[in-house]
């Protein structure tokens, strides 16, 4: 079966310091993979989306980027973070061309 | 774009009342999705629906996809504490590019007191 792992689970960094959050996925191959982020427990807007490796689509501007290193790996990186950058961000995965998309378990991020 | 009008936005029930909420929407759509999100983890999908009128159950869960494909129920019935969370609708972008992306509704916030 098919499994999708975040880490780390939570995180708290200062404004200005860089950014690495990682997704793998597990049981499947050349998934599409998605990255939002959602604010004070509500909506869910997506930043990112890949529909393979080195191939990212961004959403809206922003402070963010992701990379696709590997097939089943998924990154969200920032060089400087910005107090507006707090928040849960998710991770989820679909099969090519099909639903539903299944999410991990998320990272919160407080920045202060 | 794609909105979708989720309702009610939040709801405190005692425990073993039912629940209904739904997703409405100007556009047409092929697919429903139901998820449940709890405090600190992502959404989990309780039910898919593919053809309109279909009606699915999950345990005590039942969704159906409208006739109109413009909107979708979510019932719970006989809520029990762990019912509390997060409920999203969710519909696939239009369109041939549209890569599996979805449009999420806002969202139930469900409460149930013991």
């Amino acid at each position: 079966s098919q499994t999708i792992h975040q880490w780390p689970a939570t995180l708290v960094q200062p404004v200005g310091s860089p950014l690495s959050l990682e997704c793998t996925v597990e049981g499947t191959s050349n998934p599409n993979l998605y990255w939002y982020r959602q604010a004070a427990g509500r909506g869910l807007q997506l930043l990112f989306y890949s529909v393979g490796i080195g191939q990212i689509s961004s959403e809206v501007p922003q402070n963010l980027s992701a990379s696709r290193p590997q097939d089943r790996q998924f990154i969200l990186s920032s060089k400087k973070l910005l107090l507006s950058d707090s928040g849960f961000y998710l991770c989820a995965w679909s099969d090519q061309g099909k639903q539903p998309q299944h999410f991990g378990d998320g990272t919160r991020l407080s920045i202060l | 774009g794609q909105q979708l009008n989720q309702s009610p936005q939040s709801m405190f029930i005692q425990e073993g009342e039912d629940v209904s909420m739904n997703c409405t929407s100007s556009s047409i759509f092929n697919t429903w999705l139901w998820y449940k999100q709890e405090p600190g983890e992502g959404p989990v999908l309780l039910i898919a629906l593919y053809k309109a009128g279909e009606l699915t159950s999950n345990g005590r869960l039942t969704a159906q996809f409208g006739i109109t494909r413009k909107d979708s129920f979510l019932n719970i019935s006989a809520s029990i504490p762990s019912d509390v969370g997060i409920y999203f609708c969710a519909v696939p972008l239009a369109g041939g590019t549209s890569y599996g992306k979805l449009t999420f509704g806002q969202g139930t916030i469900l409460t149930v007191h013991p």
